[in-house]
């Protein structure tokens, strides 16, 4: 069954400081993999596409990695501000899933002042 | 160019009757695919459309249906409402084809009471 599992699920943050947020599949075969900002009461925004070839993908102060070996990926949050806090979600699609996605429940992040 | 467009944005039903939502995509997109979001499930496939066919189907009963125009806006209908569809409904939007950009709605938010 392809599964996507997130970590952690939630986290508190100070303004100005780093973080990584965790995402680990069973996916297979693996399509590609996306990281998506969600602000509350809003529809999921792109932040980063990757696909089996590809193992580092930035986006502004966003950074994402993909080991397909391990299967896993990571999003990395540089100098944080306020309006980084929202809900991170990690998307895996299946070579023959038709286009259907697989999606993590989420890591919410607050960044506090 | 115009995003996703989702209307209504928010929706209050009773138990027992029946809603239906709408998606406009992105213009020159083909595939519209709809989830389930809610707090405790995360976001769930319901199911996918492409030139008017239904391409994929999630696990959401029948109860659960979409149709798709010849102008790629798409429905969603749910009939019999229960308490448990309360959620926000988002719809996706894509060419459908190699491009993996999909590209969000802000969606309705349903509250069946």
């Amino acid at each position: 069954k392809n599964q996507v599992e997130q970590s952690p699920q939630s986290l508190i943050i100070l303004e100005g400081k780093n973080c990584t947020l965790q995402c680990n599949y069973t996916v297979s075969p693996f399509s590609n993999l996306r990281w998506y900002k969600q602000d509350t009461g809003r529809g999921p925004v792109s932040l980063t596409i990757m696909t089996f070839s590809e193992n580092t993908k930035s986006n502004g102060r966003y950074t994402a990695t993909l080991d397909a070996d391990t299967k896993q990926s990571s999003l990395h949050i540089t100098a944080s501000q306020l309006s980084d806090s929202a809900s991170y979600i990690c998307v895996v699609s299946a070579q023959n899933s038709g286009y259907a996605l697989n999606f993590g429940k989420g890591t919410s992040l607050l960044v506090t002042p | 160019k115009a995003g996703v467009t989702q209307t209504p944005r928010y929706l209050i039903k009773t138990r027992g009757q029946q809603v239906t939502l709408s998606c406009s995509p992105i213009s020159g997109h083909r595939s519209v695919s709809w989830y389930q979001q809610t707090p405790g499930q995360g976001l769930q496939f319901l199911f996918e459309y492409f030139s008017e066919t239904q391409r994929n189907k999630g696990n959401f009963p029948g109860r659960f249906s979409g149709r798709q125009f010849s102008n790629s806006r798409s429905e969603m209908n749910v009939s019999t409402l229960e308490l448990g569809d309360s959620a926000l409904y988002l719809c996706a939007s894509s060419s459908g084809t190699a491009d993996y950009g999909y590209t969000f709605g802000s969606g309705t938010r349903l509250t069946v009471v």
